[in-house]
């Protein structure tokens, strides 16, 4: 089957730096995105991991070890704009079709 | 450039009732799809298209769902007839089609709101 992991909820303070993980198992792989989505709004695409290794994108770094289903984002200097919800997708076959996970609700504390 | 457009942005309506939720995709991109939001089941794929050409359907709940793409740049969801447990947010995305491990991200339409009362 397909699973994709992700913690429900994280809180952090301003400035700081998150971790958010994400384990998957699917049935293929061919990449992994990251999406955020602040409440009541669209999700907007962060980062894309298909290789091994970190991928730095500003503030923002996205992490994949495919041997180990797991990818984490990782989010510095955290500003209270970051307050939002933070979505794990698998690209699992030829077509770009994504499995989402449920994502992670990040909120962010003065 | 103009984003995946959906129309209308929030309905509401008496069960029973027929719903079509419409989107118009970034030109030039050539996979469309759907999608719905709801607190319990987070974002599920209910259909999509490569080419205006169904590719998956196995996420459309039941019959009362169906969806066309008569071109490149148009795409209805259909619900008919409408029931309360239909209430979600409904999300049209589309993306081009890359070539092998290529970034082609999705892009999200901002979404119906619908209410089936």
């Amino acid at each position: 089957g397909q699973n994709i992991d992700q913690p429900t909820e994280m809180t952090a303070t301003e400035g700081a730096i998150v971790q958010i993980n994400c384990t998957y198992q699917t049935s293929g792989f061919n990449g992994l995105f990251w999406y955020q989505q602040h409440a009541g709004e669209a999700p907007t695409f962060l980062s894309y991991n298909v290789l091994d290794g970190l991928e730095e994108k500003g503030r923002f770094s996205s992490f994949l070890s495919r041997s180990k289903g797991y990818s984490y984002l990782l989010l510095k200097e955290l500003q209270m704009k970051d307050s939002a919800s933070y979505l794990c997708a698998v690209r699992s076959g030829g077509y770009n079709k994504l499995i989402f996970g449920a994502g992670t609700r990040l909120a962010v504390h003065p | 450039d103009a984003g995946v457009i959906q129309s209308p942005r929030h309905e509401v309506t008496e069960m029973g009732q027929e719903v079509t939720l419409r989107c118009k995709p970034i030109s030039g991109h050539d996979y469309l799809f759907w999608y719905r939001q709801t607190m319990m089941r987070g974002l599920e794929l209910l259909i999509y298209f490569n080419n205006n050409v169904p590719i998956d359907d196995s996420g459309m709940p039941e019959d009362r769902f169906s969806a066309k793409m008569p071109n490149a740049s148009f795409s209805t969801l259909k619900i008919q007839p409408s029931e309360p447990r239909d209430s979600a947010v409904y999300f049209c995305a589309s993306s081009s089609q890359g070539a092998g491990y290529s970034n082609q991200p999705q892009h999200f339409g901002d979404g119906t709101r619908l209410s089936i009362l």
